[in-house]
């Protein structure tokens, strides 16, 4: 089957890093995203990776490998409005996206 | 109107009475899409629409329909509503079609069935 993990939840320190993670188990694949949610609201676009590598933009990075099966986003110099949940989800061989549960980040002062 | 929006932002049901959830978006975007999320799930795909006239079924269809009459709105009818349909709703559009494009999505409805 087909499947997106995250944790479910992390704390971190205001000006802090912290990276999320997530592993994918996808029939085939075509990329992946990485959108934020504050609560309440809906989910906006962060980044999209579908070639190995590191993409940075400003204090958000996000890192995939297609090999392992594996991204991250790393969020920098955290801010109080940071605190939101990070949904990961992959493109599969269909060009259908497979969600994760979201991880909700939890920044304190 | 700028994006998408949804109405009603919010409602209460009724358990068997019938609701249409509304969906426009400005952007002329060929592909729309409806999602459900629940605590603890990730979003799920409900129905889409490539374009302007197609519907497909997503992961869970069941309960639910849509219609695509023209490119701007893409309503999601509860025929008979059950409380497993509390849930809140995402409406999200996408310039193309295909997973790899990415998506905009409208405020949310949040429905609580009784």
């Amino acid at each position: 089957g087909q499947n997106i993990d995250q944790p479910t939840e992390m704390t971190a320190t205001e000006g802090a890093i912290v990276q999320i993670n997530c592993t994918y188990q996808t029939s085939g694949f075509n990329g992946l995203f990485w959108y934020q949610q504050h609560a309440g609201e809906a989910p906006t676009f962060l980044s999209y990776n579908v070639l190995d590598g590191l993409e940075e933009k400003g204090r958000f990075s996000s890192f995939l490998s297609r090999s392992k099966g594996y991204s991250y986003l790393l969020l920098k110099e955290l801010q109080m409005k940071d605190s939101a949940s990070y949904l990961c989800a992959g493109v599969d061989s269909n060009y259908q996206l497979i969600w994760g549960a979201g991880t909700k980040l939890i920044i304190k002062p | 109107i700028a994006g998408i929006t949804q109405a009603p932002t919010s409602q209460i049901l009724a358990a068997g009475r019938r609701m249409t959830l509304r969906c426009t978006q400005d952007m002329r975007h060929n592909a729309m899409y409806w999602y459900r999320q629940d605590l603890g799930l990730g979003l799920r795909l409900i129905h889409y629409s490539n374009t302007a006239g197609t519907t497909g079924k997503g992961e869970v269809p069941d309960g639910y329909s849509v219609s695509r009459a023209n490119t701007d709105d893409f309503p999601l009818t509860l025929a008979s509503a059950v409380p497993s349909q509390t849930s809140v709703y995402f409406c999200a559009s996408s310039e193309r079609t295909g997973g790899q494009e990415t998506q905009y999505f409208g405020p949310g409805t949040r429905l609580l069935v009784l």
